[in-house]
């Protein structure tokens, strides 16, 4: 079967370091994105992993181990506006995104 | 790049009417089109791909003859909601998948939809 699991919520010190983990399990896999959903709006793409490694962007890094199906995403110097819902989500063999229900960070001063 | 959009960003109407919501990709051809529902404080919910110029592919629970999607084009898809109910009333939002980008789905802005 493929099922897919991130924290419900987590917080967070604004300028601290915060680590967002989303494990998954499923046969067929063709690659790991983070999403960062405000409320009351539309998701907006983090990062896409398809390799292992660490993948850097700024002040969010993607991390994905295929073999241990775990991914996490780092999130640096935390600002107030990064208070949000983070959505993992991997792709099947389908090529149809199976979505996480989403971890809301919530940034406190 | 990779820019959806989505009109209208909100709409109510009354009981029994229909409703139709475009998505369009403004700078890239989208050769996939989904559609996802999602509920105050819950994951989004996929309710269909569609591929240009074939049949949407409905998720399990999703009934096409109320949820009726149109992929006419590389840039166009439409949802309309018929003759829609309160319950119906959520937040949807497309995302749509280019070909030069074949894994990554970019989202549009989400319709909000409250039927009185």
């Amino acid at each position: 079967g493929q099922n897919i699991d991130q924290p419900t919520e987590m917080t967070a010190t604004e300028g601290a370091i915060v680590q967002i983990n989303c494990t998954y399990q499923t046969s067929g896999f063709n690659g790991l994105f983070w999403y960062q959903q405000h409320a009351g709006e539309a998701p907006t793409f983090l990062s896409y992993n398809v390799l292992d490694g660490l993948e850097e962007k700024g002040r969010f890094s993607s991390f994905l181990s295929r073999s241990k199906g775990y991914s996490y995403l780092l999130l640096k110097e935390l600002q107030m506006k990064d208070s949000a819902s983070y959505l993992c989500a991997f792709m099947d063999s389908n090529y149809q995104l199976i979505w996480g229900a989403g971890t809301k960070l919530i940034i406190k001063p | 790049g990779a820019v959806v959009s989505q009109h209208p960003s909100w709409v109510i109407c009354k009981s029994g009417t229909s409703v139709k919501i475009e998505c369009r990709s403004l700078d890239f051809q989208a050769t996939t089109m989904f559609w996802y529902r999602q509920f105050p404080k819950q994951s989004l919910m996929l309710m269909a791909t569609s591929n240009e110029g074939s049949k949407a592919t409905y998720e399990q629970g999703v009934e096409k003859d109320k949820f009726l999607i149109n992929h006419a084009s590389l840039t166009l898809s439409t949802l309309t909601v018929t003759s829609a109910h309160p319950e119906d009333s959520s937040f949807y939002i497309c995302s749509a998948r280019g070909l030069d980008s074949q894994e990554t789905q970019y989202f549009g802005p989400g319709t909000r939809l409250l039927v009185l």
